[in-house]
């Protein structure tokens, strides 16, 4: 049972770019949550997708947006980077509100 | 707003020693709180988890946490760590719709 995959898993981007970060569930999941890990600190929430719809969102601004598919997995999608922007994205999946699992995450490094 | 307070930002630690991490939370309602660890070059894991009953939860590899409603409180311990507890522990709290918060983690050490 593959748990929730993640890609790419290293990614360099130039200040100004766009950035798309990908994001497969769990098997048997229908719920994708977005986390930003920077560095020292615990990871933030940044919006949950559940039925193709953008649910609930964190304190992030309209650069940052999403997609979720009929097959559950999920797209972050990042406009107009910025330096601070660089940290590690988690992905995570549940089944609507029961407990998350995690994916290995993307590092975004924005020079 | 929830907020997630971790007390302890690194814990150094001989094997056999006993644990106790802090974890504090601030919301005013019903939440579910749980403990994730990410070993060294993996993935955050989920330890255990609270969502209701018994206040004293156990996880995985001997971890068990208490929830005290009266302190706002999700302490995590262990009787006796061992090196390949090595690891950040991070303390969260989610309430019931999905979008969890987290503390900014405890690095344990474990000296063998």
């Amino acid at each position: 049972d593959a748990g929730v995959t993640q890609s790419p898993t290293h990614l360099i981007k130039t200040r100004g770019q766009q950035v798309t970060l990908r994001c497969s569930p769990k098997s048997g999941h229908d719920t994708v949550s977005w986390y930003q890990q920077a560095l020292g600190q615990g990871p933030q929430f940044i919006f949950q997708y559940y039925e193709e719809e953008e649910r609930q969102r964190g304190n992030f601004p309209d650069r940052f947006s999403g997609h979720q598919f009929p097959n559950y997995s999920s797209e972050l999608n990042v406009n107009a980077l910025l330096l601070g922007d660089s940290a590690l994205y988690l992905c995570a999946s549940s089944l609507w509100v029961s407990e998350q699992y995690f994916g290995p995450g993307t590092r975004l490094t924005v020079t | 707003a929830q907020s997630v307070s971790q007390h302890n930002h690194h814990v150094i630690l001989s094997e056999a020693a006993s644990l106790e991490l802090g974890c504090n939370y601030s919301y005013g309602g019903t939440v579910n709180l749980f403990w994730y660890v990410q070993y060294p070059g993996q993935h955050l894991q989920l330890l255990l988890k609270y969502f209701s009953g018994d206040p004293l939860v156990k996880g995985i590899k001997g971890f068990e946490a208490e929830f005290i409603k009266s302190k706002f409180s999700f302490n995590l311990r262990k009787p006796s760590v061992q090196w390949s507890d090595t690891a950040e522990y991070f303390c969260a709290v989610n309430a019931g719709a999905g979008k969890s918060t987290f503390g900014d983690g405890t690095t344990l050490t474990v000296k063998p």
